[in-house]
């Protein structure tokens, strides 16, 4: 069964970092690709970033390049994502999923929320 | 880069009725690269519709999904009174991967 528990949101001052994980199981790591996808309260979703665990290609949305870092660590099946010079415009539930090129992005973990207040 | 547009904003029906939710896309979608989520008050989404038409696992039959190009629609058959949430479509093709603003889909 494929799981994805998200861990690490909490609330930030403007200007600080926090570092997001997301611990997977029951898939291969390395043939999938996984995303962070986030969304404000009362608000959409939004792509933040993705990682190709085949081609180990990475993107980022233009809101968050330069300042959120994602990585993998296949030895723990776990995503993670470090996010620095944090806005208040970043507080938002952080998801994770997994994905294929076929299927899309097919399972996601609850989130984890994020709040950056002074 | 692709925009996805979604309408209606909000669509209000009775349980038991048929719902249409359409998604535009700004140019055409490759390889039918389009899917569909269900996110009901807090809860994660959950795949609903990838390949424009091919139900994820474990999908009721009543949800269906159809379009190629840049015209996509998901319809639900028969409301289920667990069907009332908002649902998004997402262009999964590429960087970086785009949703559309949504449709809530609520009680009349």
């Amino acid at each position: 069964e494929v799981q994805l528990l998200e861990s690490g949101g909490g609330l930030v001052q403007p200007g600080g970092s926090l570092r997001l994980s997301c611990a997977a199981s029951g898939f291969t790591f390395s043939s999938c690709a996984m995303i962070w996808v986030r969304q404000a309260p009362g608000r959409g979703l939004e792509f933040v970033s993705a990682i190709n665990g085949v081609d180990g290609s990475i993107d980022y949305a233009d809101s968050v390049k330069g300042r959120f870092t994602i990585t993998t660590d296949s030895s723990s099946n776990t995503l993670y994502l470090q996010m620095n010079t944090l806005r208040a415009e970043d507080t938002a539930i952080y998801y994770c999923a997994k994905g294929t090129v076929r299927q899309g992005w097919d399972y996601w973990g609850q989130g984890t929320l994020l709040t950056v207040s002074s | 880069e692709i925009v996805l547009t979604q309408s209606p904003g909000t669509l209000s029906l009775s349980p038991g009725e048929r719902a249409t939710l359409s998604c535009w896309a700004s140019q055409s979608v490759s390889n039918n690269y389009l899917a569909w989520f269900q996110q009901s008050p807090g809860q994660a989404p959950r795949l609903l519709i990838h390949g424009a038409s091919s139900r994820a696992t474990g999908i009721p039959d009543r949800f269906s999904g159809s379009g190629s190009g840049t015209d996509f629609t998901l319809t639900i058959s028969r409301l289920a009174p667990e069907d009332f949430a908002v649902y998004y479509c997402q262009y999964y093709g590429g960087s970086p991967f785009p949703f559309g603003p949504g449709t809530k889909v609520d009680i009349k």
